[in-house]
């Protein structure tokens, strides 16, 4: 079973600036996989990143990359160059061999002009 | 390609009803999971299928089921709805069972009055 933990309530960022989304999880599966998505007010979930537990390097999508540290079982999200566009809700998942996602609380992003 | 469909968009049903939900996969994806989002509870994994067979289920009553077709298509049911039923319904696919990207539809917001 995998558990994942977002603890951040709610983060505030300016235009431009960068940030970072912490996640921490938890999972007996030697091969699993670490993913970020955003979720605007619209409700559609957005897939941003992906790390699989067996990649060395850290993920990069754009703007978007995953900073994967295994003994600390951490992945966190980092979004550089803050766009407005970027105020949503941000969720961190897991997954093992079984295909279910389990995600954390998620955590609201407001990019401030 | 066109991404995950799923409809309807948004369903307003009366407690003792039931509602059937659709979901139409990105070409090609063979594996439909469902995800229930609530305030309350957050993101929680309903069921996933894979060549129209249920590979995994979550930790819901009887009164939600569902399905696929042979053209990777899947529909999901809740009998005899509940006001706790009201939520955001999400369906994602992917190419294959196991730790692959997920990718959601826009989802069914379902109400039940």
């Amino acid at each position: 079973a995998q558990k994942i933990t977002q603890t951040q309530p709610g983060m505030f960022v300016q235009e431009k600036e960068a940030v970072t989304l912490d996640c921490t999880y938890d999972t007996s599966d030697q091969s699993y996989g670490l993913f970020w998505y955003k979720q605007p007010s619209s409700g559609e979930m957005i897939f941003l990143i992906y790390q699989g537990s067996y990649d060395e390097q850290n993920a990069t999508e754009g703007r978007y990359s995953l900073n994967f540290q295994k003994a600390r079982k951490s992945a966190n999200l980092v979004i550089s160059a803050s766009q407005l566009g970027d105020s949503a809700m941000y969720f961190c998942a897991g997954t093992g061999a079984n295909s279910k996602l389990t995600f954390g609380k998620g955590i609201t992003l407001s990019v401030r002009p | 390609k066109a991404g995950v469909t799923q409809t309807p968009r948004y369903l307003i049903k009366t407690r003792g009803q039931q509602v059937t939900l659709s979901c139409s996969p990105i070409s090609g994806h063979r594996s439909v999971s469902w995800y229930q989002q609530t305030p309350g509870q957050g993101l929680q994994f309903l069921f996933e299928y894979f060549s129209e067979t249920q590979r995994n289920k979550g930790n819901f009553p009887g009164r939600f089921s569902g399905r696929q077709f042979s053209n990777s298509r899947s529909e999901m049911n809740v009998s005899t709805l509940e006001l706790g039923d009201s939520a955001l319904y999400l369906c994602a696919s992917s190419p294959t069972a196991g730790v692959n990207i997920q990718y959601f539809g826009a989802g069914t917001r379902l109400s039940v009055l």
